[in-house]
């Protein structure tokens, strides 16, 4: 399967403690995105990359979110100091980006339950 | 930036069309129509996007207004799998998800 995998599938934490999710994209795709989904809504825009500069983030991520693709692969997103609001499903998405429009493709979603 | 309009939830018959509409009247004139659905327990899907021209593919069509405030999703013949979140969004790469419309799909 050439799908964006994402792992966790599932996490369970304690308020107060650091999580680390990660995301691989499709290969070759250039361009790799974070959502955030909470139960009934639409997902919310976090950050995206382009190889690896960081090149938005929301203003949804607070200090305590920090998102890295060090070598224009693989991503993680770390939410240090958990707060129970932060009980979500953590989407990514990739897309291959030469100039026009291109398609996202999503991952299956971490879904983090914040003690 | 404001989202885009769209009905909670639709009905439909499997086998019949659906139609899904769409309101964006802030739209800009380089903003894409974009829609996505997002199936029970998975993360959301394309389907398709437009800009000016109607637009066809093996999922679905895409009818834009001629002043581009407004677009239809059209299911062709609905079926159980159909049964989704449906998201119409406009803009550029990054996707503001508003909470879409869910699509029912009876048997």
């Amino acid at each position: 399967d050439t799908g964006v995998s994402q792992n966790p599938r599932h996490k369970i934490t304690k308020r107060g403690q650091n999580v680390t999710f990660r995301c691989d994209p499709i290969s070759e795709h250039n361009r790799l995105y974070w959502y955030r989904q909470t139960l009934g809504q639409g997902p919310e825009f976090l950050t995206y990359f382009q190889n690896e500069a960081q090149l938005e983030k929301s203003r949804l991520l607070s200090d305590r979110f920090s998102a890295e693709r060090p070598k224009g692969s693989f991503s993680t997103l770390e939410i240090q100091r958990t707060e129970q609001g932060d009980s979500a499903m953590y989407l990514c998405a990739s897309s291959s980006y030469r100039g026009k429009y291109n398609e996202q493709f999503f991952g299956p979603g971490t879904r983090l339950t914040v003690l | 930036d404001a989202k885009t309009t769209q009905p909670n939830s639709m009905e439909s018959n499997e086998e019949e069309p659906v139609h899904l509409p769409c309101n964006h009247s802030t739209i800009s004139g380089t903003d894409y129509i974009h829609w996505y659905r997002q199936l029970p327990s998975q993360g959301p899907e394309y389907v398709i996007h437009g800009l000016t021209s109607n637009v066809n593919n093996r999922m679905a069509s895409l009818a834009i207004a001629e002043d581009r405030k407004s677009s239809t999703l059209i299911l062709h013949r609905a079926t159980l799998r159909d049964a989704a979140v449906y998201y119409c969004i406009k803009g550029g790469n990054k996707l503001v998800f508003g909470a879409g419309t869910i699509l029912r799909v009876k048997s």
